[in-house]
This record gives structure tokens, C-alpha cells and sequence, in this order.
């Protein structure tokens, strides 16, 4: 049974580009999260999917975008690159019609470095 | 501003020792709270989710707590082993499904 993955793994893109991310979640699972993960810090909420769309945002800007497709995988899209955004970036899926006590499972990570 | 704070940072222990980290975090209405262990350059591994004020749970060698009437949850390691060095993080839920607010986590080194 696949976890969940991500792609690529490691990414260095310049200020001012655009970037995608990718994420597929654990068989069965239809609910995903995108968490970044600053040095130092610990993961920070990005924004979460469920039925192709979102359904819940956190602290940050309109240049964090995402998608979920009909299979349940997930994009995040970050446009105009700040070196701010040097990061890791986890996905993580989750049962909506799960269990009382639901688990997200996270994908090892995609690092991002901003130059 | 919720915040959910971690104790300590990081631990050196030997092998063999037994240690314990602390999460704390506002005393209020949570749906629940998860530790995960996060291995240099694996994903992180659920350990355990806990709803109930005096939930304990235990896995192995490793044990958590759980008091939300004054907001703290500890996670016990016994007979710590290098295998058990990784970092490990603490996060609150607060609706089912929902988003995570992760601690900053606690780096734990365990020397043969």
C-alpha cells in the first residue's frame, strides 16, 4: 500500500518564478493538507482539500494556490517566488469519513530552495 | 494567537537513558492531540492522537499523557535507543479533519 509521495523532492527555483508541487495521497484517502516547514520552525498550515476544493486556509497570501484533481492528488502552486518561501514543503492526506480519531499521514517532503 | 509550545528544544541523551518532552498549549476546547515522530529525510510517523483529558497511550517504549484541564501533554521514552533519535513533534487538531498546529518540536539525540 503506497503512502503518501511527492514530487519532486528537491526544487531550487529564482525570485519572481512560479512553482508547482505535487502530491499523491495514501490509497483511499481524499482529504489533503499542505503544510510548510521553515528551519527551525515547526510545519505551518497551509491550506487543506476536500472534494476538489478548499476547504480551509491558513495565514497565508493569494500567491499559495492549489488544486485537487478527481483521484484525489493535489497541486500547490506558489507564483512570485519570494526567498521567503525557501522551504519544506509536506503534503499530507487524511480520511474525511474516517475514524473519531483521524491520522494525516505526510509524504517525506519537497525542499524548495529560492535564489 | 494559538501557540503550541515544545520543551526542550532539543535532548542528548545515552543510550539507555529514560527521558521525557513536554507540549503545552492554551487550556481550551481542542478536537485532539497528536504526536509524530520525524526521522532526517523520512516522513513524519504518527505516534499517537489523544482526545480525552488522562488519556495515556503507549507504543513499545514510548508512552504519552494527556491533561487539558491545564494544558500540557508529555511523551515518555524508556530505555532510550539510537534508533529513537529524530525529532519529535506535537500538534493540535481542533475539528475533525482539519488543520494541524504543529509545536516546533523537540531534536532528540541518543548516543550509543
Amino acid at each position: 500500500d503506497a503512502g503518501v509521495t511527492q514530487s519532486p523532492t528537491h526544487l531550487i527555483k529564482t525570485r519572481g518564478q512560479q512553482v508547482t508541487l505535487r502530491c499523491s495521497p495514501k490509497s483511499g484517502h481524499d482529504t489533503v493538507s499542505w503544510y510548510q516547514q521553515a528551519l527551525g520552525q515547526g510545519p505551518q498550515f497551509i491550506f487543506q482539500y476536500y472534494e476538489e476544493e478548499e476547504r480551509q486556509r491558513g495565514n497565508f497570501p493569494d500567491r499559495f494556490s492549489g488544486h485537487q484533481f478527481p483521484n484525489y492528488s493535489s497541486e500547490l502552486n506558489v507564483n512570485a517566488l519570494l526567498l521567503g518561501d525557501s522551504a519544506l514543503y509536506l503534503c499530507a492526506s487524511s480520511l474525511e469519513a474516517g475514524s473519531l480519531l483521524y491520522e494525516q499521514y505526510f509524504g517525506p517532503g519537497t525542499r524548495l530552495t529560492v535564489t | 494567537i494559538l501557540n503550541v509550545e515544545q520543551s526542550p528544544q532539543s535532548l542528548h541523551v545515552q543510550e539507555g537513558d529514560s527521558t521525557n518532552f513536554t507540549c503545552s498549549f492554551p487550556s481550551s476546547n481542542f478536537y485532539a492531540l497528536h504526536w509524530y515522530r520525524w526521522e532526517t529525510a523520512k516522513s513524519p510517523e504518527a505516534l499517537f492522537v489523544m482526545t480525552l483529558n488522562g488519556d495515556e497511550k503507549k507504543k513499545g517504549r514510548i508512552s504519552a499523557t494527556l491533561n487539558t484541564k491545564e494544558g500540557y501533554s508529555y511523551l515518555y521514552i524508556k530505555g532510550s535507543q539510537p534508533e529513537d533519535s529524530a525529532t519529535y513533534l506535537c500538534a493540535l487538531g481542533y475539528n475533525q479533519g482539519g488543520k494541524l498546529i504543529f509545536g516546533q518540536g523537540t531534536e532528540l539525540s541518543v548516543k550509543p
